[in-house]
């Protein structure tokens, strides 16, 4: 199962409101991202959790908060977005072996949430 | 910091023909390159990962290869069919978690 899957696949939310995309894996991958991509536009890294740590926060705004509760789930909440927020966000997933001198492998892509912001 | 470029931006070509795609990388020191495809408004699907210790990879009637010391990959699409229209992203990784490094992209039409 090299599944990724992100809920909701499509969301449209107010400049007031507060909202979280959730992303899931089980491929037992101990590293997790999102990325954010504008339309026509390449994935651009936000954030990466390393064994349910943040290890880089690629200087995103702190109305994205992200959340690792558990080393198959990933959350990212949303609040007091601006409409230039809206995007694709998409969750992957690789592995990471420590201490092996192998590390991340393969990144596993979900199909993304469509986020649009009123 | 790494920097990836996709030769051409968009390519169209009637079905059957091989074809190429190029992407360069500006740090040779990569872990990994690794080649997606992309539909129009979902995810993106892995389609090959050299490891920086490779040379080329294949899966079916893909084929990827990579020089480090020139900074260069190449996916080959052998005998192509409508269905192979999409955007191919070509990633760089540096190793360990640190994300991935995308170029900008082939949009590329097989015509039927």
């Amino acid at each position: 199962d090299t599944e990724v899957t992100q809920t909701p696949k499509h969301l449209v939310m107010g400049m007031t409101n507060k909202k979280s995309l959730k992303c899931e894996q089980h491929m037992g991958h101990r590293a997790m991202y999102w990325y954010k991509q504008k339309a026509k536009k390449p994935p651009e890294l936000m954030f990466v959790y390393s064994y349910e740590k943040l290890s880089i926060n690629e200087s995103v705004p702190s109305r994205f908060s992200p959340e690792c509760p558990n080393s198959s789930l990933l959350n990212l909440h949303l609040h007091a977005l601006q409409p230039e927020d809206s995007a694709l966000y998409l969750c992957a997933s690789s592995q990471e072996r420590r201490g092996q001198g192998r590390r991340n492998t393969e990144a596993f892509f979900g199909q993304g949430t469509r986020l649009t912001v009123v | 910091k790494q920097e990836v470029t996709q030769i051409p931006a968009a390519l169209s070509v009637p079905e059957g023909e091989n074809l190429v795609l190029n992407c360069s990388f500006t740090d040779s020191a990569i872990y990994n390159l690794q080649w997606f495809r992309q539909d129009p408004g979902k995810g993106l699907t892995s389609l090959l990962l050299i490891q920086s210790s490779q040379r080329e990879q294949t899966s079916g009637r893909l084929n990827a290869s990579l020089d480090k010391s020139s900074g260069r990959s190449t996916l080959y699409i052998a005998a192509s069919q409508p269905g192979d229209s999409a955007t191919y992203l070509c990633a760089a990784s540096g190793g360990g978690a640190d994300g991935l490094t995308f170029g900008k992209g082939t949009h590329l039409i097989i015509q039927p």
